[in-house]
């Protein structure tokens, strides 16, 4: 069936960095990738949407120059959460889209200190 | 807009015993209804689909019939195990599935005691 990886499963930064979380689909072709967030006990909540070779598409209220999706090939997304704070800590899952629907990568914890 | 309630957990059930988990839907259209399981730590897996009125998706001693009439996608398993204990997420997927995101309930909390 297909497959999304996702990496790395979890991430320790320092407030000020930038953190980049990678999902790749490893057979299939991911025309769309959704990237969401969740909070402890909480459902998903969509960020943005992202088509191949396009702009994302953020949700309202998801600040578009923190998180960088760049989608720049059928089998790569990137989520890079830039200048990260405390509050950004979340659980982060990617999903794609193809011919076999959503499949979702295992998420990212990212911690920040 | 799309939306999907669930019922609020947790469920707190013991070994053999007969789950159900409510799920109800508003959408326009003729959505696709999905039902995901989410163990600890670790990120979505589909557990069954159900993409038209009447359908019933199954998987792993689970069920849902897509019960138009009642806008209703309701979990059930017969007897259920600890290995079971996790999140459980019911969605809807819009007609143009694949282009829009899933829209998800609030997900449901199961809890299986030996």
């Amino acid at each position: 069936g297909a497959v999304v990886s996702q990496h790395p499963s979890w991430v320790i930064c320092k407030s000020g960095t930038s953190v980049k979380i990678e999902c790749r689909s490893l057979d299939f072709q991911a025309t769309t990738m959704f990237w969401y967030r969740q909070f402890p006990k909480q459902s998903l909540m969509l960020m943005a949407t992202s088509n191949e070779g396009s702009k994302a598409t953020y949700e309202q209220g998801v600040e578009k120059d923190k998180f960088l999706i760049n989608h720049a090939s059928l089998t790569l997304s990137t989520l890079t959460v830039t200048s990260a704070h405390p509050e950004d800590s979340s659980f982060y899952i990617c999903s794609g889209t193809g011919d076999y629907g959503y499949t979702f990568g295992s998420g990212t914890r990212l911690t920040v200190v | 807009g799309n939306s999907v309630t669930q019922m609020e957990g947790p469920v707190t059930l013991s070994e053999e015993a007969f789950l159900t988990i409510n799920c109800t839907y508003t959408a326009t259209g003729y959505p696709s209804l999905f039902w995901y399981v989410q163990y600890p730590g670790e990120g979505l897996q589909l557990l069954l689909k159900a993409t038209k009125a009447d359908d019933k998706g199954s998987n792993k001693g689970f069920e849902a019939t897509y019960r138009k009439e009642t806008t209703s996608f309701h979990l059930e398993k017969g007897s259920v195990q600890v290995s079971d204990s996790a999140v459980y997420f019911c969605a809807l997927g819009a007609q143009d599935t694949g282009r829009r995101a899933l829209t998800f309930g609030s997900g449901t909390r199961l809890q299986v005691q030996p």
